[in-house]
């Protein structure tokens, strides 16, 4: 049974249209959340890690929110650059040592 | 500044064949170290991680095994490749308990 949720699996988007992701978890128990971008053919590149319920960080035009059950990634404004796929994953107090991740959404983002 | 090296980017083998794939750590002590595969458009399976020299621990009993010679080295062997082996792998480290793993750029692994 999967974990970790993510959804759209695909977003497609026009440059300056702003929309949101969503990564819902079935676990109890959570340590943290954390939100990585994937390039084709590169490896994760970490963007947030959040703690607590009502958490939220920002950088650039990505905003990560967490809730009891589920985190949503809203890009503002978007633009072609932040076309990539966007996974997160979960960490549980069980055993914070180990992510387990979603499958991500990939987001591509037109001119 | 903390670095993660992974070797090689790409590899096609033959079935039946070993493998090899080594990362390496730079700029951080003890780290917890991860080896994780990825099928297309999956996400990330974890397949080992190490959180000492002498600690490691398997998540998907499988073709691969996983050593840790020096701190911060890990290496991902297999005696004999199947066809399901191929997939992009990827290691990564952290540090201490509750914190995020940083990756490396992967292998592209396929097997023939």
């Amino acid at each position: 049974e999967d974990q970790v949720t993510q959804s759209p699996e695909a977003l497609r988007l026009q440059e300056g249209e702003s929309s949101s992701l969503n990564c819902s978890y079935t676990v109890s128990g959570l340590r943290g959340l954390f939100w990585y971008r994937q390039d084709p053919g590169k490896g994760p590149e970490f963007l947030f890690t959040l703690y607590s319920a009502g958490e939220e960080k920002e950088k650039e035009r990505l905003k990560a929110t967490l809730t009891k059950k589920e985190s949503f990634l809203h890009i503002t404004a978007p633009k072609p650059e932040d076309s990539a796929t966007y996974l997160c994953a979960v960490q549980l107090f069980l055993n914070d040592y180990k992510l387990s991740f979603g499958a991500g959404t990939t987001v591509t983002v037109r001119a | 500044s903390q670095t993660i090296h992974q070797w090689p980017a790409t590899l096609v083998q033959p079935v039946g064949s070993p493998l090899s794939l080594e990362c390496t750590v730079e700029g951080t002590s003890n780290p917890n170290l991860y080896w994780y595969r990825q099928a297309a458009g999956r996400g990330l399976q974890l397949l080992f991680y190490s959180i000492g020299i002498d600690q490691i621990s398997s998540e998907v009993p499988q073709n691969l095994s996983a050593s840790r010679p020096q701190d911060r080295q890990f290496i991902l062997s297999s005696k004999k490749l199947l066809l399901s082996d191929s997939g992009f792998y990827l290691c990564a480290w952290s540090v201490g308990q509750g914190s995020a793993a940083f990756f490396g750029q992967g292998t592209r692994l396929t097997v023939v």
